[in-house]
């Protein structure tokens, strides 16, 4: 079973500023990697597939890099309606495991 | 629009049952597998179930084998998840997911993973 090491566990940025969250793979996974938000009381959304591709409808603020055991995603100029829970899951294996989720704060 | 509606959520007492349903909708609902993915307070997201799209093929974590059973209603584009012998370690926010790709089995390697999910229904297993 693949093992998703998600940081930070939490952060705080200022509107405008470019947030970085990473997740790592405790094997190769090559693209197989989601992102997605999730608000408190809300569905998650899907926002990055297959590590680098913009889910249509998201946002272009967000972008996701990676392949293999390290990805990334991206909030370039984050806005306050970028508050919330992001977390990865892979798919590469059975069954999906996920990143222990990242709680993104706006100042 | 695929919406995905989760019920049934409950305080019951260690030993208990519960049976929680997902309402979807926005979809062919006979053509996807689904799963059942939940968060403990504190924790991070843990699959827990999944069943094809007929209906006649389940799979389940470790930590539930024995215990809960997934199945759907493709006439009512209903998906169910019975939890038997709940433990405290069963407390938490219990989801559906659909998955992105039609036809699969959940067990298909490179899935693409789901594309929905619903909000969650709260299961609390406490004295």
């Amino acid at each position: 079973e693949t093992t998703l090491t998600q940081s930070p566990a939490f952060m705080s940025a200022t509107p405008g500023d470019k947030v970085n969250i990473s997740c790592k793979a405790s094997q190769d996974i090559d693209d197989d990697v989601n992102w997605y938000q999730r608000k408190p009381g809300e569905a998650a959304i899907f926002i990055i597939q297959e590590a680098t591709t913009l889910v249509p409808g998201i946002s272009p603020r967000f972008s996701g890099s990676g392949y293999g055991t390290d990805f990334t995603l991206t909030i370039n100029n984050i806005e306050s309606d970028d508050a919330a829970y992001y977390f990865c899951l892979q798919h590469d294996d059975f069954p999906w495991t996920f990143g222990q989720g990242t709680k993104v704060e706006i100042k | 629009e695929v919406q995905l509606l989760e019920s049934g959520g409950n305080l019951v007492q260690p030993g208990g049952s519960l049976r929680l349903s997902c309402a979807a909708s926005g979809f062919i609902f006979r053509n996807y597998a689904l799963t059942w993915v939940r968060q403990a307070p504190g924790k991070g997201l843990e699959w827990v179930a999944g069943i094809n799209a007929g209906g006649d093929g389940t799979h389940y974590a470790d930590s539930v084998k024995g215990r809960f059973i997934v199945s759907r209603d493709n006439s009512k584009n209903t998906l169910h998840l019975q939890m038997n012998r709940l433990r405290a370690e069963d407390t938490a926010l219990y989801h559906c997911a659909k998955f992105l790709v039609p036809g699969l089995s959940p067990t298909t390697l490179k899935n693409g993973g789901p594309d929905s999910w619903g909000q969650g229904t709260l299961v609390i297993v406490s004295s």
